[in-house]
């Protein structure tokens, strides 16, 4: 596609939900991220793929976290039994050949736990 | 881990007014700069960047930002400010060898007529 595609767009979770956020990557593009971004702070990085491999998973903030990208395109990260402070927004953002300059960001999905 | 600060939180202007967005990072090895905007539910867009080179970027709406490297500053300006250009601005930093950006906190930018 044109861009990086984010779906849901929000999302409302009772807490203890699990929940899966996708990411739909620009066509041809090697590198995948995942942000998040609490309110009020900028963007914090998650994990980093390239093609299908998880390369750095150093971010994610506890083992309720999990990101997989199978075939190297489209991409999901997970939630189990999520808390009220998971409530945050879930950037993804690609890159192809021009490498980590090259990053485009997808409009996020907004979760709230409640 | 990088550290981002942006020294300033919020920053009302007037519409035709100059506005400048502070932006301090803490390396001493090469980097590379960034500022995104992020306009109300929409994702992050790159405004400009700083790979190297001139240290003085611009952007195509009129914003610029000049790479100090003693200073370890990349402060963002615009001479000119429009009503549209009200958003939230972050500025970024990627180590030379590294794929992570680190963020600052961002800067709410509120344009009056």
């Amino acid at each position: 596609g044109a861009g990086v595609s984010q779906s849901p767009r929000y999302k409302v979770a009772k807490r203890g939900q699990d929940v899966a956020l996708r990411c739909d990557p620009i066509s041809g593009h090697v590198s995948l991220f995942w942000y998040q971004q609490a309110l009020g702070q900028g963007p914090e990085f998650l994990t980093y793929f390239q093609n299908e491999a998880q390369l750095d998973k150093s971010g994610l903030p506890s083992d309720r976290f999990f990101a997989e990208r199978p075939e190297g395109s489209v991409s999901t990260l997970k939630i189990q039994r999520t808390q009220q402070e998971d409530s945050a927004v879930y950037l993804c953002a690609s890159s192809g050949p021009a490498g980590v300059v090259g990053y485009t960001f997808g409009s996020g999905t907004r979760l709230t736990v409640v | 881990a990088q550290s981002v600060t942006q020294l300033d939180s919020q920053v009302p202007v007037f519409e035709e007014a100059p506005v400048e967005l502070r932006c301090n990072y803490s390396s001493s090895v090469s980097v590379y700069l960034f500022w995104y905007v992020q306009y109300p539910n929409q994702g992050l867009q790159l405004l400009l960047k700083y790979l190297s080179g001139s240290t003085l970027v611009e952007s195509i709406n009129g914003f610029e930002a000049e790479f100090n490297k003693s200073q370890t500053s990349f402060h963002l300006r615009k001479p000119s400010v429009h009503i549209s250009d009200t958003a939230e601005y972050f500025c970024a930093v990627i180590v030379s060898n590294d794929y992570k950006l680190s963020f600052g906190a961002g800067t709410t930018v509120t344009v009056r007529a």
